[in-house]
């Protein structure tokens, strides 16, 4: 079965400090990977995707990813974190073998100290 | 370019009732899915609709049921509401061919709380 794991709950960083989020994922297929964002109450924004080509992805807001086979993961990296990005952030998983659907993870919760 | 549109924002019904989401796709958009997003946890796929036809489901009971209309909009029906069933509904819309996952833009949901 399809899974992804994102295994931080909860992370705090200082504004300006540099963050990674980390993605796991399990999955019998190339697999198409996303990062979406979710401010509270709001839906899911899209940050950035990987389909095939450079495993590293830019996004908006500063964000990139790197798609590393090996490991099964997708990392969501930004060198200088603000207190505007407060917010969830959820890994994504799609195959085309497993049809339209989107797998996520439960999501990692950021705060932002200043 | 105009986003993915979802109505009403909020909702609350009581257990047995039956409740009608809908969702307006994103312009140029002929794909539609539906996602429930329990309180604490990461979405999950329910049914998506290509082309007015169901095109996937995932692990939820016949009660959930839905609709793609001409223009590409969609309803999300929910029959015998239980107090599980209190969620945030995602819709999101994509275009694409049938069988293949393309990105999926986001609608800002509806909160449904069933009492």
């Amino acid at each position: 079965a399809q899974s992804v794991t994102q295994p931080d709950i909860h992370i705090t960083v200082s504004e300006g400090a540099s963050l990674e989020l980390r993605c796991n994922y399990s999955y019998g297929a190339t697999p198409y990977l996303f990062w979406y964002v979710q401010s509270p109450g709001q839906g899911l924004q899209l940050l950035l995707k990987y389909f095939s080509g450079d495993t590293l992805v830019q996004g908006i807001k500063g964000f990139e990813a790197e798609f590393k086979r090996s490991q099964s993961s997708f990392n969501l990296r930004k060198p200088s974190v603000h207190w505007s990005d407060a917010a969830e952030y959820f890994c994504a998983v799609g195959a085309r073998e497993y049809g339209n659907k989107l797998v996520f993870g439960a999501g990692t919760i950021l705060r932002v100290k200043s | 370019e105009t986003g993915v549109t979802q109505s009403p924002t909020h909702l609350i019904k009581t257990r047995g009732q039956q409740v009608t989401l809908r969702c307006s796709s994103q312009s140029g958009h002929n794909t539609v899915s539906w996602y429930q997003q329990a309180l604490g946890q990461g979405p999950q796929f329910i049914f998506q609709y290509y082309r007015e036809e169901e095109n996937g489901r995932g692990n939820f009971p016949p009660r959930f049921s839905g609709l793609q209309f001409p223009n590409y909009s969609s309803e999300l029906n929910v029959n015998a509401l239980e107090l599980d069933d209190s969620a945030l509904y995602l819709c999101a819309s994509s275009s694409g061919l049938a069988g293949n996952t393309y990105t999926q833009y986001f609608g800002p949901g509806t909160r449904l709380t069933v009492l």
